[in-house]
Formats: C-alpha cells, sequence, structure tokens
C-alpha cells in the first residue's frame, strides 16, 4: 500500500517568488492536512481538505493557499516568499482519526 | 499562545533504561492525544494514542499516560534502544486538526 506522497522533496525558491507543493493520499483518504515544521515552533496547522472542501485554516496569512481535487490529491500554494517560509512543509492524509504523513517538501528562500 | 507544550526540548537517556517524554495542554475539551516519532529527512510516524475514557494506553515498549485533572500525558519507553534516538511530538485533537507541541529531542545513548 502506497504511502502519502509528497513533491518535491527539496526546493530553493528566491524572495518574492511563488511556489506550489503536492500531495498525494493514500488510496481512500479523503482527508488531508497540511503542516509547517520550523525549528522551536513544532508542527503549525496550516488547512485541512475533505472532498475538495476546506474544513479547517490555520493561522497563516493569506499567501499561504490550497485545494484539493476529486482525486484527493491536494497542492498547497505560499505566493510571494518571504524568507521566514523556509521550512519543512508535511503533507498528512487520514480516514478517521490519526494521520499518516509524507516525507515532506524542505522549502528554501534566499 | 501554545496548547500543547513539552517543556524539555531534549532528554538524555542510558540504552536500557527508561525515557519519559512529558506533555502537558491547556484545553480541557482535549479528549483524544497521539505521540509521533520524527527522525531527520522522514515525515513524523504514528507511535500510540489515548482517548480521555482511559489512563494509560500500552503497546509494547511505549506506554502512554493521562492524567487529566492535570492535563497531562506522558510517554514512557521501557527499555530505551538507540534506535529510539529522534523527536517526540505530543498532539491533541481539535476539530478537523491536530495540536502538536514542540517536540522533545530523546538521544538514547549506547
Amino acid at each position: 500500500k502506497a504511502g502519502v506522497t509528497q513533491t518535491p522533496r527539496y526546493l530553493i525558491k528566491t524572495r518574492g517568488q511563488q511556489v506550489t507543493l503536492s500531495c498525494s493520499p493514500i488510496s481512500g483518504h479523503r482527508s488531508v492536512s497540511w503542516y509547517q515544521q520550523t525549528p522551536g515552533q513544532g508542527l503549525q496547522f496550516l488547512f485541512e481538505y475533505f472532498s475538495e472542501t476546506q474544513r479547517n485554516k490555520g493561522n497563516f496569512p493569506g499567501r499561504f493557499s490550497g485545494r484539493q481535487f476529486s482525486n484527493s490529491r491536494s497542492e498547497m500554494n505560499v505566493s510571494t516568499l518571504e524568507l521566514g517560509d523556509s521550512a519543512l512543509y508535511l503533507c498528512a492524509s487520514s480516514l478517521d482519526s490519526g494521520y499518516t504523513f509524507g516525507s515532506g517538501t524542505r522549502l528554501t528562500v534566499v | 499562545d501554545q496548547q500543547v507544550k513539552q517543556n524539555s526540548p531534549s532528554l538524555s537517556v542510558q540504552e536500557g533504561r527508561i525515557s519519559i517524554l512529558n506533555c502537558d495542554y491547556t484545553n480541557s475539551m482535549f479528549d483524544y492525544f497521539l505521540w509521533y516519532k520524527k527522525y531527520p529527512a522522514e515525515g513524523p510516524t504514528f507511535l500510540i494514542s489515548i482517548s480521555s475514557i482511559k489512563d494509560k494506553n500500552e503497546d509494547g515498549r511505549f506506554t502512554v499516560f493521562l492524567n487529566k485533572s492535570a492535563k497531562h500525558l506522558s510517554l514512557h519507553i521501557v527499555p530505551s534502544q538507540p534506535g529510539d534516538s529522534a523527536v517526540y511530538f505530543c498532539a491533541a485533537l481539535e476539530t478537523y486538526k491536530y495540536i502538536f507541541g514542540t517536540g522533545t529531542r530523546l538521544k538514547v545513548l549506547a
């Protein structure tokens, strides 16, 4: 059974650019959540999607957005990148309770 | 404001001894908790969970204790092994998301 797949694994972008990260959940999982991990801050919740609908959103600026497609795959987009956006972005899918995480996308903004 | 707190950023334990990782929360409405383990360059992996209707849950070498009156949970690892060296996160379930602590880095010394 394939796990949660995130692409790309690593990304380097310049300030002001925008970036799109992709997440393919485990087959049959309809909920996809996104988290940002930075040193000392733990995992900060970005948003959660279920059947293409955003059900919850964390306290991030509007530059962070996401969407989910009919096949449950999800993307998140960050526009006008700032140095502070450098982080590990984790996607997790779930069927009921508990997450299965992907390996993350390491974004570095220079 | 951090609703889930792991006040010890790091912990070192001798191989074969007990590791105790602690987690405090502020919201008495939280009723489901998880522990995750994270190795570098990998996503977090699920370890063990506990519902508020229980005060203890055991799975092999891992036991989670929940003290609802103190709003405190702890993860015990017995015996600790070098392969347990990782960052451990506790998380509490809120509507459509988990709130994570900042993590405790466990180092098991051989």
